[in-house]
């Protein structure tokens, strides 16, 4: 059974920085690609990045410059750092296995960012 | 990059059917056949019920339907259910190597 837990949310401060990671289990991490998508409050869902099992990435225009992500296929776990941060971040942050069809996803940690 | 556009609510009786609407540019939904749809319930992660267009993922309903015509995408489900209430989302592949999301449509079960 594939299971994807993130964590490493939480309140931060804008300007602020937080690393979410997504610990994956229940099959071959390396051979696939990775996605983090966010929720605000009320909102619909949006695309934040992907990493290819090759290690390519992309990312979404409201976050490139400001998050990086990466990952570490010796511990099956993904990471999204997140730096200057703003209060549109505001959001759940998913993970999710595969880029073009996601079909198993975390059950998402929360990012407030308010001062 | 803009949004797809979905209507923001739909609504159907039990045992009726109802089709969502899916519509981007040649950049994303007319350029590609990958187009997923997502179900979401309130509070809960989204579940992936279509993808590339008009597949199912293994143990989805077959109540569930995707196609696509021009730069527009629709997800038809048969036979409503109670439990088919929920926030239902598309999602395109670009030709700027990103996905763009609609902005969702809430279905009632009347």
């Amino acid at each position: 059974e594939v299971q994807l837990l993130e964590s490493g949310g939480g309140l931060v401060q804008p300007g602020g920085s937080l690393r979410l990671s997504c610990a994956a289990s229940g099959f071959t991490f390396s051979s696939y690609a990775m996605s983090w998508f966010r929720q605000a409050p009320g909102k619909g869902l949006e695309w934040v990045s992907s990493i290819l099992s090759g290690g390519n990435t992309d990312y979404a225009d409201s976050v490139k410059g400001r998050f990086t992500i990466s990952r570490d296929n010796s511990k099956n776990t993904l990471y999204l750092q997140m730096n200057s941060l703003r209060p549109e971040d505001t959001a759940v942050y998913y993970c999710a296995k595969g880029l073009l069809l996601c079909d198993d996803w975390g059950q998402g940690t929360q990012v407030t960012v308010s001062s | 990059q803009s949004a797809l556009t979905q209507p923001a609510s739909v609504s159907g009786s039990p045992g009726q059917s109802i089709t969502i609407s899916c519509t981007g540019t040649s950049s994303d939904v007319g350029g590609y056949n990958y187009v997923s749809w997502y179900q979401q319930h309130p509070g809960k992660a989204p579940k992936l019920i279509i993808y590339d267009v008009s597949k199912r993922p293994s143990g989805v309903s077959n109540r569930f339907s995707g196609s696509k015509s021009g730069n527009t995408a629709s997800l038809t489900i048969s036979g409503l259910r109670p439990e088919d209430e929920a926030d239902y989302y598309c999602s395109s592949y670009t030709t700027s190597s990103t996905l763009v999301f609609g902005g969702g449509t809430k279905l009632t079960v009347l």
